[in-house]
């Protein structure tokens, strides 16, 4: 079954560190993946996704195809950061339309 | 810059009662998402138009849930009767097509249900 897993529902850290927002997914084809994120009070946006292998706000991410994971990294958090975070899988599915599969999220909190 | 508009932001209802939601896509964007996000989970698509046809309703609870996109622009979600267990927040997206095409979300309507 096609699935997407954030495994952690919070993720604190101090201004500065290093961040991971761990992402696996399960699926049969070649998959895009996708950050999505949701600052406070604001809608859901694209923050990156992995065929464009950029870096947005200092974020990147990376597909690994042998682990099936495509985890979230910035090497500084800044407390801007903090939100919430959301991996994403784009496949065909049935009738051979794409659909996003969403993560249940994690909530990145970077303290002062 | 132009934005997915949905309405109302929040409703709150009574099981049984029949509540409707409303989107207007950004001008020109052929493709529309209904998702609905359950507390502390991601938002799960539950139908998808392309134009005025909807090409996956998979997950659309048929019973009670309707969506139309009468002209192909804006598009109504309806539950009707609502239960307690569809309270959760709709967010409808949309995009210029259906393949790689970066979705744009609304603000969402958050539905509770008494």
């Amino acid at each position: 079954a096609q699935r997407v897993t954030q495994p952690e529902k919070l993720l604190s850290v101090f201004k500065g560190a290093p961040v991971e927002l761990k992402c696996n997914y399960s699926y049969s084809g070649s998959p895009e993946l996708f950050w999505y994120v949701q600052y406070s009070r604001q809608r859901l946006q694209l923050l990156l996704r992995h065929i464009s292998r950029e870096s947005i706000k200092g974020f990147t991410a990376d597909l690994n195809k042998g682990e099936t994971s495509f985890h979230l990294k910035k090497p500084f958090a800044q407390e801007e950061d903090s939100a919430m975070y959301y991996c994403a899988l784009r496949g065909a599915f049935s009738g051979g339309y794409n659909k996003l599969i969403f993560g249940a999220g994690t909530r990145l909190a970077v303290h002062p | 810059e132009a934005e997915v508009a949905q309405s109302p932001r929040y409703k709150i209802t009574e099981k049984s009662q029949a509540v409707a939601f409303w989107c207007d896509p950004i001008s020109g964007h052929a493709t529309l998402y209904w998702y609905r996000q359950i507390l502390g989970q991601g938002p799960e698509l539950l139908v998808q138009f392309q134009d005025e046809s909807v090409v996956d309703d998979s997950q659309l609870p048929k019973d009670r849930f309707s969506a139309e996109r009468l002209k192909g622009v804006d598009s109504t979600l309806k539950i009707q009767p609502a239960e307690l267990g569809d309270s959760a927040m709709y967010l409808c997206a949309s995009s210029r097509g259906q393949g790689s095409d970066t979705q744009y979300f609304g603000p969402g309507t958050r539905l509770t249900v008494l």
